[in-house]
């Protein structure tokens, strides 16, 4: 099984707002990993952990703050987003998570958030 | 500087019309090229990871090559259910990246 699970599936947030975004998988996957994907684009790496610690930050804007609280868990942290911040959030994981090392990413279905 | 390219952008096929869409990638220490495709609204499916030049990957109508500057995903016959976003992605070796391609949108037509 190759299940990676995100709630919600759809978000609608002010720009005052704080919410967060929540991603799971149980297949003992050792990366996880956040992009962000706009209309007819492709997917945009955001943060990758490995092994539960932040290995890259695409030099993503302090408005989103990433967690990893278990090897299971990743969650999205989001405060004062800009109606440019509205996209398709995608997690994803991969069984390797080593650098260097083949690995093949597992996508979950997404979080479509919407920012007034 | 790294890079991955798809072609073409978009393909209309009528049913049972066979075809091939390319993923160039100029890319330094690859360690391996994924192929998912993407509905609309959704996150990417998995479809194949080839590693090495000459492998080759089937799965009912698709079928994914690899040489060492391109892959080629052919699709034998395509149904209305293939219409979708086919996208080629890599992993750059020494990193725990993966790098996207902007995508082919299939039409599959009845």
């Amino acid at each position: 099984d190759t299940e990676v699970t995100q709630t919600p599936k759809h978000l609608v947030m002010g720009m005052t707002n704080k919410k967060s975004l929540k991603c799971e998988q149980h297949m003992g996957h050792r990366a996880m990993y956040w992009y962000k994907q706009k209309a007819k684009k492709p997917p945009e790496l955001m943060f990758v952990y490995s092994y539960e610690k932040l290995s890259i930050n695409e030099s993503v804007p302090s408005r989103f703050s990433p967690e990893c609280p278990n090897s299971s868990l990743l969650n999205l942290h989001l405060h004062a987003l800009q109606p440019e911040d509205s996209a398709l959030y995608l997690c994803a994981s991969s069984p390797i998570g080593l650098a260097g090392a083949r690995d093949t990413q597992y996508f979950g279905p997404g979080t479509r958030l919407t920012v007034l | 500087e790294d890079q991955v390219t798809q072609s073409p952008e978009a393909l209309r096929l009528q049913e049972g019309e066979s075809s091939s869409l390319n993923c160039s990638y100029t890319v330094s220490g690859l360690r391996g090229l994924f192929w998912y495709r993407q509905d609309p609204g959704k996150g990417p499916e998995f479809l194949f990871t080839l590693y090495s030049a000459g492998e080759e990957k089937e799965k009912e109508r698709l079928k994914a090559t690899l040489t060492k500057k391109e892959s080629f995903l052919h699709i034998t016959a395509p149904k209305p259910e293939d219409s979708a976003t086919y996208l080629c992605a890599v992993q750059r070796g020494h990193f725990n990246k993966f790098y996207f391609g902007s995508g082919t949108k299939l039409n599959v037509k009845p």
